[in-house]
């Protein structure tokens, strides 16, 4: 049963434009989500999170937006570059349930020059 | 600062056999987790440890053995390898709740298993 799901397997997006990947959850106990990067071969890189206290966080280029009442949160990229293209994995976890940080399956992104 | 590795890179077993795959971290975690990712698929756990000494099961447990004799060291074993073991397994290792840290987990750069 996925908890996190990633709905768009694949995002083809031009340089210099905004990229906006979408994260859903189901489970409403989740209270800290993560976004990691993966390029192929390597392992997956911490890339920003957010508190479920926070609506928003920021750093740099990236920005994760948290929609608590939808269960909803996206990743923005702006403005994207080719350096950016990779496999996006969102990530869940809840203090009750111990340690486990939930992914979903993954979009991959693709910037186009 | 090597932050996690893992070892061996690549591995072929035959069905039945058995090894032992090896994480390590230098940045004083207490946490550490074995995940492993098929096609297609997040990441899903295996095993974690909260602590030198400690271990418990994850969301995908069966016919893997983990142990964490020292802090830095986690080690994931596949007694008797079967085919639907055959994945791209991730070490990773986190501070603790009660530090006040956050869940971030950093990860390896992975281990390629083939079993035939």
């Amino acid at each position: 049963d996925q908890q996190v799901k990633q709905n768009s397997p694949s995002l083809s997006v031009q340089e210099g434009r905004i990229s906006i990947l979408n994260c859903d959850y189901t489970n409403s106990m989740f209270d800290y989500f993560l976004w990691y990067k993966k390029y192929p071969a390597e392992g997956p890189t911490f890339l920003i999170s957010i508190s479920s206290i926070k609506d928003k966080n920021e750093d740099g280029r990236f920005t994760v937006f948290l929609n608590k009442s939808a269960k909803h949160l996206s990743l923005h990229i702006v403005p994207s570059q080719p350096g950016d293209s990779a496999v996006y994995f969102c990530a869940a976890s809840a203090s009750h349930s111990g340690y486990a940080l939930n992914f979903g399956k993954g979009t991959s992104l693709l910037v186009t020059p | 600062n090597a932050g996690v590795t893992q070892t061996p890179k690549f591995r072929v077993l035959k069905t039945g056999q058995s090894m032992t795959l090896l994480c390590a971290q230098d940045m004083n975690h207490e946490y550490m987790y074995w995940y492993r990712q098929d096609p297609g698929m997040g990441l899903r756990l295996i095993h974690y440890s909260v602590g030198e000494g400690t271990t418990a099961k994850g969301e995908v447990p069966d016919g893997y053995n983990v142990s964490r004799l020292k802090k830095q060291n986690f080690l994931l074993g596949l007694e008797s390898a079967a085919p639907s073991q055959t994945s791209v397994y991730f070490c990773a290792s986190s501070y603790s709740r009660a530090s006040g840290s956050t869940d971030t987990q950093y990860f390896g750069p992975g281990t390629r298993l083939t079993v035939l």
